[in-house]
């Protein structure tokens, strides 16, 4: 089945080191957004690509990058992680220009710092 | 900026019974697109159902149907016959229809209970 996979599942990591989340797709859709979902909260859209052009929403912290080297994988980097990126990270997808259509998501990266 | 909002962080139904999750929204766009995502605990969030605005009549996929009141703007989904399969974060969405592609706007959820 095609799908949207997330490695890995939880990923535990200290104050300040950096840590790489990532996620691939065999859907082959053009568009590929990272979320941060805290606890009981709303999926928070960080960045999306759009083919390989990068989107970054206005508030999401400089800490936090992306990388998209093909169309299947798209990484999140998290350069420096403090207590407060404690979160559950979504990947999604979706076709890009079709706004009716839906996302598609995994089944998130449960992030972790110690 | 397009705004949505779920007014029930919890809701609880008893097994077979119907239940009403309420969403409105705010926007000054005429053409958009409306959804609810359901969310299991620790699991993959995936489409319920969604609603074109320009389409008059009421999404319905099997169990789950929506009222969609565009003049009011207000989204609400009903699910019918609720199983315990059916507990989960539902969250109302909000997407724009201009070109290009634009963001999903979420409402805060509501945690759906389903009481055996």
């Amino acid at each position: 089945d095609a799908m949207v996979i997330q490695n890995p599942r939880y990923q535990v990591t200290q104050f300040g080191k950096p840590v790489t989340l990532s996620c691939s797709q065999t859907l082959n859709h053009n568009v590929m957004y990272w979320y941060q979902q805290k606890s009981s909260q709303a999926p928070k859209l960080l960045f999306h690509y759009y083919d390989k052009d990068f989107n970054n929403e206005a508030d999401t912290p400089d800490n936090f990058q992306s990388r998209r080297p093909n169309t299947s994988f798209c990484f999140l980097d998290i350069r420096s992680p403090g207590l407060g990126d404690a979160a559950m990270y979504l990947c999604a997808t979706s076709i890009g220009g079709r706004n009716n259509q839906p996302q598609h998501f995994g089944d998130g990266t449960r992030l972790s710092i110690l | 900026a397009q705004t949505v909002t779920q007014s029930q962080p919890e809701m609880s139904v008893q097994e077979a019974e119907t239940v009403t999750l309420s969403c409105t929204y705010d926007t000054s766009e005429s053409d958009y697109y409306l959804f609810w995502y359901k969310q299991p605990p620790s699991r993959q969030m995936i489409l319920v159902i969604r609603q074109e605005a320009y389409k008059q009549q009421n999404a319905t996929e099997n169990r789950f149907s929506v009222n969609f009141q565009k003049a009011a703007k207000s989204f609400s989904l009903k699910i019918s016959d609720s199983q315990l399969g059916d507990a989960a974060m539902y969250f109302c969405a909000y997407r724009s229809r201009n070109s290009g592609n634009t963001p999903l706007v979420f409402g805060k959820g509501t945690r759906l209970s389903v009481i055996a």
